[in-house]
């Protein structure tokens, strides 16, 4: 099946520093592709969503000046976490939505980020 | 606002026997509804989906029915097996406002007893 990896799958930043978490789809092109946060036993929340080529399109709450998305191509969509500060710890997870329609969504493995 | 419910937090089955997770939707706009499968410090792996224009879907172990009047949809699993263990989330989707939504409900945690 599809394939989106996401790397890194853990890193550790010390409090205002910034970091990239970068996602990729390994065997189709991505036109569309989701950012989510989870902590723990919590649901999968929404952060944005990025189209290839676009800006992209934050859910209400979420700082765009804090989580900058970037699309920049059709396989390759990154989270950059700017100043980050430990409330920012949690699991990041990407998703990606194929090329030429289908709804089906498939996700990376998740990069777990803590803040220190 | 909840637009996807799993009001079932967790859910515990003997190995051999029917697992039924269920799910519950608000909004009329969703057109696709998905399952996924979740381990701890992973991904979400996908399941199964259905087309709103569909009442059931079945793939192997998993059947997914759809029940539009009443916003619900449910994951059947036969048999249960013990590597069945695991979060499972449901998820609608549909296009709004110009991008699309794939919203997910809060999980239901599910132990298959061996």
């Amino acid at each position: 099946g599809a394939v989106v990896s996401q790397h890194p799958s853990w890193v550790i930043c010390k409090s205002g520093t910034s970091v990239k978490i970068e996602c990729r789809s390994l065997d189709f092109q991505a036109t569309t592709m989701f950012w989510y946060r989870q902590f723990p036993k919590q649901s999968l929340m929404l952060m944005a969503t990025s189209n290839e080529g676009s800006k992209a399109t934050y859910e209400q709450g979420v700082e765009k000046d804090k989580f900058l998305i970037n699309h920049a191509s059709l396989t390759l969509s990154t989270l950059t976490v700017t100043s980050a500060h430990p409330e920012d710890s949690s699991f990041y997870i990407c998703s990606a939505l194929g090329l030429g329609g289908g709804n089906t969504i498939y996700f990376g493995e998740g990069s777990w980020l803590t803040v220190v | 606002d909840q637009q996807v419910k799993q009001n079932s937090p967790s859910l515990s089955v003997q190995e051999g026997r029917i697992s039924i997770l269920n799910c519950d939707y608000t909004n009329s706009m969703f057109d696709y509804f998905l399952w996924y499968k979740k381990y701890p410090a992973e991904g979400p792996t996908f399941l199964i989906s259905i087309s709103s224009i569909k009442d059931k879907n079945e793939d192997g172990r998993f059947t997914v029915f759809l029940n539009k009047s009443a916003k619900h949809l449910s994951l059947h699993i036969v048999p249960s097996q013990p590597g069945d263990s695991a979060v499972y989330f449901c998820a609608a989707s549909a296009r709004m406002d110009s991008s699309y939504k794939l919203i997910f409900g809060s999980g239901t945690r599910l132990l298959v007893r061996p």
